[in-house]
């Protein structure tokens, strides 16, 4: 398996636009979940879904926030409209069943600046 | 509710010396316990993990934590460092019955020549 991928690797964009970040997670994984890393404030969950249902979307910053997995191997987190503050590297990383005891793998990340 | 904790947001140590990263948590249910590394540009990955079997557990690239429940740490060590070492390094938690994992603020490891 090729690991979780994400798209794009780095993504530049101005204020007010319309951003989409994508996530294709690896194959049989019950359990997705977009992270957003800064300096700030380190890692952040912001919403994890099983089996294609979001369950917990408390780390959601604000409405302008929307995550959707409308099948198992694709995950799309949008933002609109953007703001410079939502700068960050956002990171998706899926996890198969089995408890709390297995490990999430991590995509390689996306690091959006918006300008 | 779960936490963890990272003392030391910056460590440096030098080539061939003790490496310890210090991680406290905090768990309503037993914890499963996890250290991933984070190298430059790149994504998030597995070092070990503790999900109750041994309290000792032995990772990648020589690292290894102990569990202790008394003080409610997970500290990860390597006894000589090298180079390519230096990352930064996250613990997190886990619980049984949740999927979630709470990171801590992660410790960047340098290592001097």
């Amino acid at each position: 398996d090729a690991g979780v991928i994400q798209s794009p690797r780095h993504e530049v964009t101005e204020m007010g636009q319309e951003v989409t970040l994508r996530c294709k997670p690896i194959s049989g994984h019950d359990y997705l979940f977009w992270y957003r890393q800064t300096m700030m404030r380190g890692l952040e969950l912001l919403i994890y879904f099983n089996n294609n249902v979001p369950i917990d979307d408390s780390g959601m910053p604000e409405d302008r926030f929307s995550a959707k997995m409308p099948n198992a191997s694709f995950s799309t987190l949008k933002i609109q409209p953007s703001e410079p503050r939502d700068s960050a590297v956002y990171f998706c990383a899926s996890r198969p069943r089995g408890q709390g005891h297995t490990e999430a793998f991590f995509g390689q990340g996306t690091r959006l600046t918006v300008v | 509710a779960q936490s963890v904790t990272q003392l030391g947001s910056h460590v440096s140590v030098s080539e061939g010396a003790l490496v310890l990263l210090r991680c406290n948590y905090s768990s309503s249910v037993p914890p499963y316990l996890f250290w991933y590394v984070q190298y430059p540009n790149q994504g998030l990955q597995l070092l070990l993990k503790y999900t109750s079997a041994a309290t000792l557990v032995k990772g990648i690239n020589g690292f290894e934590a102990e569990f202790k429940k008394s003080e409610t740490s997970f500290h990860l060590t390597k006894p000589s460092a090298h180079m390519s070492d230096a990352a930064e390094y996250f613990c997190a938690v886990s619980g049984s019955g949740t999927y979630k994992y709470i990171f801590g603020t992660g410790t960047r490891l340098k290592v001097l020549a």
